[in-house]
């Protein structure tokens, strides 16, 4: 099994609409959760993270964790054109990457 | 806003010789890394180091890979015999453990 697990996509949403990105992980252990953001050609760079259970908000993003069922999200709300990207979810202990989901947004 | 030196940003060099990938991590950071990214793969760990040693490594990052920081600011990547599967971008990221790490801009490495 994967460490982390993302759908790799690409997943298409309208500008506007919200986007839901899912990860899962395997490692029960796991305590620290992030979510970065990649354009093409381009340095991964940090957009939230999150520690405990339950939703943490920043501006249009909102991360979720659900720890039982080794699960974290990432919902971008009134997406913007700018907002395409791959979507890189990481895990801790050693900061391990999923494959990443390439996310376009149509005006 | 504080952030990940690496020079060079391109790097070509002929399979068998060694190059060096150079990053100056953010000042305040203790914790350190490397990641590797081929060309329309996903990004991948190589070697973690604090307080002046490596603490944990993949199975990527094998004989031909070292780390070493000379000085209070550099971090350096050896390959001492670059093969052409070793052409990606790599990347520096620093942190301060309690926050994601910061990544610096890569350096492509071109083996040809």
């Amino acid at each position: 099994q994967k460490e982390v697990e993302q759908n790799s996509g690409p997943l298409s949403v309208p500008e506007g609409a919200i986007a839901s990105l899912n990860c899962t992980y395997s490692d029960r252990g796991s305590q620290s959760f992030f979510w970065y953001r990649q354009y093409s050609g381009k340095s991964p760079e940090l957009i939230m993270f999150i520690y405990s259970n339950g939703d943490k908000e920043d501006g249009r993003f909102t991360a979720q964790l659900n720890k039982a069922s080794q699960y974290v999200s990432l919902l971008i709300r009134d997406s913007q054109p700018s907002d395409s990207a791959t979507y890189l979810c990481a895990v801790r202990t050693r900061l391990v990457f999923g494959q990443g989901t390439r996310l376009t947004i149509n005006p | 806003e504080p952030e990940v030196t690496q020079t060079p940003s391109h790097q070509v060099t002929q399979m068998g010789q060694e190059v060096i990938l150079r990053c100056v991590p953010i000042s305040n950071h203790l914790y350190f890394y490397w990641y590797r990214q081929i060309l329309g793969q996903k990004v991948e760990f190589l070697v973690s180091f604090y307080n002046n040693e490596i603490s944990e490594k993949s199975e990527i990052f094998d004989d031909q890979f070292s780390v070493e920081r000379p000085d209070g600011s550099n971090f350096t990547l050896k390959i001492r015999s670059t093969k052409l599967e070793d052409s990606a971008m790599y990347f520096c990221a620093s942190s301060d453990k309690g926050r994601g790490y910061t990544f610096g801009s890569g350096t492509r490495l071109t083996v040809v």
